[in-house]
């Protein structure tokens, strides 16, 4: 039931592009995307919907693809506050979050 | 900053002690769901509280249990600790009115078992 992430970690150098994905094995209603930095709370990034919505409010784009039960989130032209792990999350059941095992992401200069 | 706080901020205690975990969730939320986070795993779905009522249950056993208080504030309450519940705890508040909603983390309790 976790969703999977691929890659596990990556590492970019400041301007890079990146791409994590997070697929499912079950149908999918809805995937929550969050990023959480050391010894903090994860923070939310964005939320895509089945039927193509979208709610987020950082400038990071991210896709849904409700018949091969994935998503990919997108970093373009990376930052060094951009490091961190990235979850996906997906609902169980109204608000019962999954989430994956995280995708280490760590931007160098 | 999400308006979701957590106390305390830390705690350690002893095999086969209790312990209670406070969340205060952001306002004009009315739902409180509680995830432990083990060190390198993704957050662990615990249960959620919708309106005093718990509105659904991952895999822990009945030794967790929670309360959400009519201010939707809520605790998470953990009997007999066991070494393996040393984890991050976190609570995270959102506002359900029908559909998907958005869930706000608090800074989480790191719980140490010794």
């Amino acid at each position: 039931q976790q969703p999977v992430q691929s890659p596990q970690a990556v590492i970019l150098r400041e301007g890079e592009d990146a791409v994590i994905n997070c697929s499912s094995s079950k149908a999918l209603y809805s995937v929550h995307w969050y990023r959480q930095k050391h010894g903090e709370a994860p923070v939310f990034l964005m939320i895509l919907l089945k039927g193509g919505e979208q709610k987020g409010h950082e400038k990071i784009s991210a896709s849904f693809n409700e018949k091969k039960q994935q998503s990919s989130l997108y970093l373009t032209a990376s930052q060094l506050s951009y490091s961190g792990t990235y979850f996906c999350g997906t609902e169980l059941g109204r608000g019962k979050l999954i989430f994956g095992q995280g995708t280490e992401l760590s931007v160098k200069p | 900053e999400t308006g979701v706080t957590q106390s305390p901020t830390h705690l350690i205690k002893t095999r086969g002690q209790q312990v209670t975990l406070r969340c205060s969730s952001q306002s004009g939320h009315n739902t409180v769901s509680w995830y432990q986070q083990a060190l390198g795993q993704g957050p662990q779905f615990i249960f959620q509280y919708y309106r005093e009522e718990e509105n659904g249950r991952g895999n822990f056993p009945p030794r967790f249990s929670g309360l959400q208080f009519p201010n939707y504030s809520s605790e998470l309450n953990v009997n007999a600790l066991e070494l393996d519940d040393s984890a991050l705890y976190l609570c995270a508040s959102s506002f359900w009115g029908g559909g998907t909603d958005t869930q706000y983390f608090g800074p989480g309790t790191r719980l140490t078992v010794l």
